[in-house]
C-alpha cells in the first residue's frame, strides 16, 4: 500500500499570502495524484488531477505541480474561502490512498 | 450535468447488513470504475473499494478492514452502484461518499451510515 505523508499538518497564513502544501508519496505514483479541498459538512472537492490539471471551474489561484514521490499545491494568494482541509490522493495503485490532510487555517 | 447521488444511510446495530445505493446521471455509466470511500467523523478519507467496468471484468477490489463483509455490485442498466455492507460493526460508522474513477474524479455528496446499538 502506498503510503502518502503531508505536510505540515497545519499551515497558518493571512489573506492575500501564498500558501505551500506538500504530499509525499513512499513508491513513485507517476503524476497520478490529485489534491482535494474540504470543508465541514460537505464532501471533498476535486481543485487538481494527473498533478498539475486544474479541474473545472477550480480558479487558478490553485496550481499543483510534481511528481513521482514529491507533490505540491499552491495557492497563489489565499482567498477567505481558501481556508479548509485538503487532502491529496494518488490513484497509481490500488488502494487508491489518501494522505492525512493538512488544515489551513486563518493566522 | 455529471453527478453521482448516494442513498440507503441510516442508524444500523452491529451486525446487521446495509445498502447502500449510488445513483448517476449525465454520463456513460458503464464506461467507467465506481469507487467507495468513506470517512468516519472528525477523520480523514479512507478508500473502500472498487468495481471495475464489465470490459474488464466488473471484478473488485477491497480494502482490508472491510473484505470479506463488504460486497460491490452494479446494474450498467439502471446507472447504479451498490455498496453491499454485511457485519457492520462501530467502527464502519462515516459518511460514505461513492466516486467515478476517472482523471477528473467525481463524488457525490455522500450518505451518512451509523453503528451503534
Amino acid at each position: 500500500e502506498i503510503v502518502l505523508t503531508q505536510s505540515p499538518a497545519t499551515l497558518s497564513l493571512s489573506p492575500g499570502e501564498r500558501a505551500t502544501l506538500s504530499c509525499r508519496a513512499s513508491q513513485s505514483v507517476y503524476s497520478y495524484l490529485a489534491w482535494y479541498q474540504q470543508k465541514p459538512g460537505q464532501a471533498p472537492r476535486l481543485l487538481i488531477y494527473d498533478a498539475s490539471k486544474r479541474a473545472t471551474g477550480i480558479p487558478a489561484r490553485f496550481s499543483g505541480s510534481g511528481s513521482g514521490t514529491d507533490f505540491t499545491l499552491t495557492i497563489s494568494s489565499l482567498e477567505p474561502e481558501d481556508f479548509a482541509l485538503y487532502y491529496c490522493q494518488q490513484r497509481s495503485n490500488r488502494p487508491n490512498t489518501f494522505g492525512q490532510g493538512t488544515k489551513l487555517e486563518i493566522k | 450535468d455529471v453527478q453521482l447521488v448516494e442513498s440507503g444511510g441510516g442508524l444500523m446495530q452491529p451486525g446487521r447488513s446495509l445498502r447502500l445505493s449510488c445513483t448517476a446521471s449525465g454520463f456513460t455509466f458503464y464506461e467507467y470504475a465506481l469507487s467507495w470511500v468513506r470517512q468516519a467523523p472528525g477523520k480523514g478519507l479512507e478508500w473502500v473499494g472498487f468495481i471495475r467496468t464489465k470490459e474488464y471484468g466488473g471484478t473488485t477490489e477491497y480494502a482490508a478492514s472491510v473484505k470479506g463483509r463488504f460486497i460491490i455490485s452494479r446494474d450498467d442498466s439502471k446507472s447504479i452502484a451498490y455498496l453491499q455492507m454485511n457485519s457492520l460493526k462501530t467502527e464502519d460508522t462515516a459518511v460514505y461518499y461513492c466516486t467515478r474513477d476517472s482523471s477528473e474524479i467525481i463524488w457525490g455528496q455522500g450518505t451518512l451510515v451509523t453503528v451503534s446499538s
